[in-house]
């Protein structure tokens, strides 16, 4: 199974960056995934890592180290809207997903 | 392309009530999942179908939920009866089928959920 680990809470001020790690311990790695969910909203998919390294999209980036089990989720120039809750999931090698707690970032003016 | 589907968006029942949610995937995911997420958790897998077949539902308490997907297609959960803890969010999403994952960034897409109360 998995055991995934990132912080509960976060706050940072508008226009600033934020960065938020995850931790994972997995029987089998086939993928990471970030989702960013809004209070009362379904996750809707940010981000997808498999290899080592720095994917971007914009002012979002997610990083992966597969050796150290380890990813963050950065969020440059933030905005008011990206107050939510960023979800760091691992897919196994049986495609299972599995999510972990999730980080609720606050952005302040 | 239109998102997956369900219904209701809330239910309010009695303990030993029971409720039954359907979910209607992007067309042509063959991959369906059940998740629960109580409030302040992560979403929780509760099970996954591929077509009309169970791949996975070890999470799935099955002496009171059920779930079926019978024609591969749109899928229904039930409880029966609900406890108190069953009070969560329910989520369907859907996927390419398990096969075609791992050659394509293929991520999960979630309909918008039932929230479920138990009173």
């Amino acid at each position: 199974g998995q055991n995934i680990d990132q912080p509960t809470e976060m706050t940072a001020t508008e226009g600033a960056i934020v960065q938020i790690n995850c931790t994972y311990q997995t029987s089998g790695f086939n993928g990471l995934f970030w989702y960013q969910q809004h209070a009362g909203e379904a996750p809707t998919f940010l981000s997808y890592n498999v290899l080592d390294g720095l994917e971007e999209k914009g002012r979002f980036s997610s990083f992966l180290s597969r050796s150290k089990g380890y990813s963050y989720l950065l969020l440059k120039e933030l905005q008011m809207k990206d107050s939510a809750s960023y979800l760091c999931a691992v897919r196994s090698n049986d495609y299972k997903l599995s999510f972990g707690a999730g980080t609720t970032v606050t952005v302040r003016a | 392309e239109a998102g997956v589907a369900q219904s209701p968006r809330y239910k309010i029942i009695e303990k030993r009530q029971s409720v039954a949610f359907w979910c209607n995937p992007i067309s042509g995911h063959a991959t369906l999942y059940w998740y629960q997420q109580i409030l302040g958790q992560g979403p929780k897998l509760l099970i996954q179908f591929q077509n009309n077949g169970v791949v996975d539902d070890s999470q799935l308490p099955k002496d009171r939920f059920s779930a079926e997907r019978l024609k591969g297609v749109d899928s229904t959960l039930k409880i029966q009866p609900a406890k108190l803890e069953d009070s969560a969010v329910y989520l369907c999403a859907s996927s390419l089928e398990i096969g075609l994952q791992s050659s394509y960034n293929s991520p999960l897409h979630f309909g918008n959920g039932t929230r479920l109360t138990v009173t």
